[in-house]
C-alpha cells in the first residue's frame, strides 16, 4: 500500500478555513512537508514540521502533528480562490531527505 | 527562496525521437537533484537521483538505457527520454535540495509523444 495517505478533494467557500489531512506509515519519517502543485505548474514547499515537534504556524498556514496516529493536517485559514490548488503531503527519513508523496488533495475554493 | 529552473515546460516529440529536459538550480549549487515523474492525479514517482560527477541511481522499474541522466556540473543536470513512445507522455519534474531537509523543484516539464 501507499506510505503517504491523502483524501483527493477538498471543497470549501472562500473565506472559510481549509483543513487537509494526511496520513504515513513510516515511523521513521524525520521530515514531513507540505507542498503546493498550480495547475501545470512545479511543486512549491509551503512548509515542512520535523517529526519532534506538534504544530508549527506560519502565517496563515498551520501544520498539526500526531506522531503516535503518525496523521498531519494542514490548516489554511481565510481561504481565498488563490489556494486552489493540490496540496502534497509528504515525507522523508533521517538517512535520504527524499520525500515520499502522497497522491495530493485537489483544494477547490468557491467565491 | 532557492531557485530551480526546468527548460522546456512543454515538447512535443514525434515517436521514436530523443528529448533532452534541464534542471538548473539558479543561486546555489546543487550535488544531488531528483528527477519524479507525475501521471494524471497521481503522486510524483521518483525516478532517479542525479549525481554531480557520477553516475544516477535509479529507481526499481526505470529503465536506465531509456532515461538517461548527466549531472553535468554543480548547477545542472539534464534527464534525456531516448527513442520516445506515447507511452513516456507525462509530467517530469526534478528538484534540488538547497540544504539538509528542503528540496525546490522546477517548474516541470509536460512531455507529449505523438
Amino acid at each position: 500500500g501507499e506510505d503517504v495517505e491523502q483524501s483527493l478533494f477538498l471543497s470549501v467557500r472562500e473565506g472559510d478555513s481549509s483543513v487537509i489531512n494526511c496520513t504515513y506509515t513510516d515511523s521513521s519519517s524525520t521530515y514531513l512537508y507540505w507542498y503546493k502543485q498550480e495547475p501545470g505548474a512545479g511543486l512549491q514547499l509551503l512548509t515542512y514540521i520535523f517529526s519532534n515537534m506538534d504544530m508549527k504556524q506560519d502565517q496563515r498556514l498551520t501544520v498539526l502533528l500526531n506522531k503516535k496516529d503518525k496523521h498531519l493536517s494542514l490548516r489554511i485559514a481565510d481561504t481565498q480562490t488563490g489556494d486552489s490548488a493540490i496540496y502534497f503531503c509528504a515525507e522523508a527519513d533521517r538517512g535520504s531527505y527524499i520525500p515520499t508523496f502522497g497522491r495530493g488533495t485537489s483544494l477547490i475554493v468557491h467565491p | 527562496g532557492a531557485v530551480v529552473s526546468q527548460h522546456p515546460s512543454r515538447v512535443i516529440c514525434k515517436s521514436g525521437t530523443s528529448v533532452k529536459i534541464e534542471c538548473r538550480s539558479l543561486d546555489f549549487q546543487a550535488t544531488t537533484m531528483f528527477w519524479y515523474r507525475q501521471f494524471p492525479k497521481q503522486s510524483l514517482m521518483l525516478m532517479a537521483t542525479s549525481n554531480e560527477g557520477s553516475k544516477a541511481t535509479y529507481e526499481q522499474g526505470v529503465e536506465k538505457d531509456k532515461f538517461l541522466i548527466n549531472h553535468a556540473s554543480l548547477t545542472l543536470s539534464t534527464l534525456t527520454v531516448t527513442s520516445a513512445h506515447p507511452e513516456d507522455s507525462s509530467f517530469y519534474i526534478c528538484s534540488a535540495p538547497q540544504k539538509m531537509a528542503e528540496a525546490f523543484f522546477g517548474q516541470g516539464t509536460r512531455l507529449t509523444v505523438v
